[in-house]
């Protein structure tokens, strides 16, 4: 079975700092796609960046970058140059199956790590 | 381009009434999926429609349903509601034929049972 495992319960980072938030993946599948999701106190999931389990480069969506290391199954998330508007919940998430097609849309989330930015 | 959208955004019932939660998606996206948030079991999936037929479903009793439309709207029901079932509901969209098919997720439904 798929599992998400993120460590960090909370992470303090100052404002213009790099941060890296941690996940580990476990799943049995060759195919599969890794996300980081964003969720601010008003509830909503906001998508963040995706990565393909064949991607051969790291994805980067602006401030955004995914460190994936396939063989050690994790994929973290670095968030460079830190705003205040970053503080919110980050969760991990997973879903196996290399194509939507494949029939599985179901992702597996992480317990998610709260970051805190300060001035 | 408008984004998903969930209505009600709040909801107090009573033990052993029933609800009806609304999804619509982003315009284009046939693939809806609905999770259950709450503090204890974190982010579950309930179950995925796309095409208005139940592709994916998640490990939760029976008295959770849904049902989508031929407009790609779907709605969620909880019957005989429990305590346990206070949660944030979150209904997600997404391309499912195409792409990387990252889900782009409503506000949500925060229901309380009372």
């Amino acid at each position: 079975a798929q599992k998400i495992t993120q460590t960090q319960p909370g992470m303090f980072v100052q404002e213009k700092e790099a941060v890296t938030l941690d996940c580990t993946y476990d799943t049995s599948d060759q195919s599969y796609g890794l996300f980081w999701y964003k969720q601010p106190s008003s509830g909503e999931m906001i998508f963040l960046i995706y990565q393909g389990s064949y991607d051969e480069q790291n994805a980067t969506e602006g401030r955004y970058s995914l460190n994936f290391q396939k063989a050690r199954k994790s994929a973290n998330l670095v968030i460079s140059a830190s705003q205040l508007g970053d503080s919110a919940m980050y969760f991990c998430a997973m879903r196996e199956g290399k194509t939507v097609n494949t029939g599985f849309q179901k992702l597996v989330f992480g317990t998610g790590t709260r970051l805190l930015v300060s001035p | 381009k408008a984004g998903v959208t969930q209505t009600p955004r709040y909801l107090i019932k009573t033990r052993g009434q029933q609800v009806t939660l609304s999804c619509s998606p982003i315009s284009g996206h046939r693939s809806v999926s609905w999770y259950q948030q709450t503090p204890g079991q974190g982010l579950q999936f309930l179950f995925e429609y796309f095409s208005e037929t139940q592709r994916n479903k998640g490990n939760f009793p029976g008295r959770f349903s849904g049902r989508q439309f031929s407009n790609s709207r779907s709605e969620m029901n909880v019957s005989t509601l429990e305590l346990g079932d206070s949660a944030l509901y979150l209904c997600a969209s997404s391309l499912r034929t195409s792409g990387p098919g990252e889900q782009y997720f409503g506000p949500g439904t925060r229901l309380t049972v009372t």
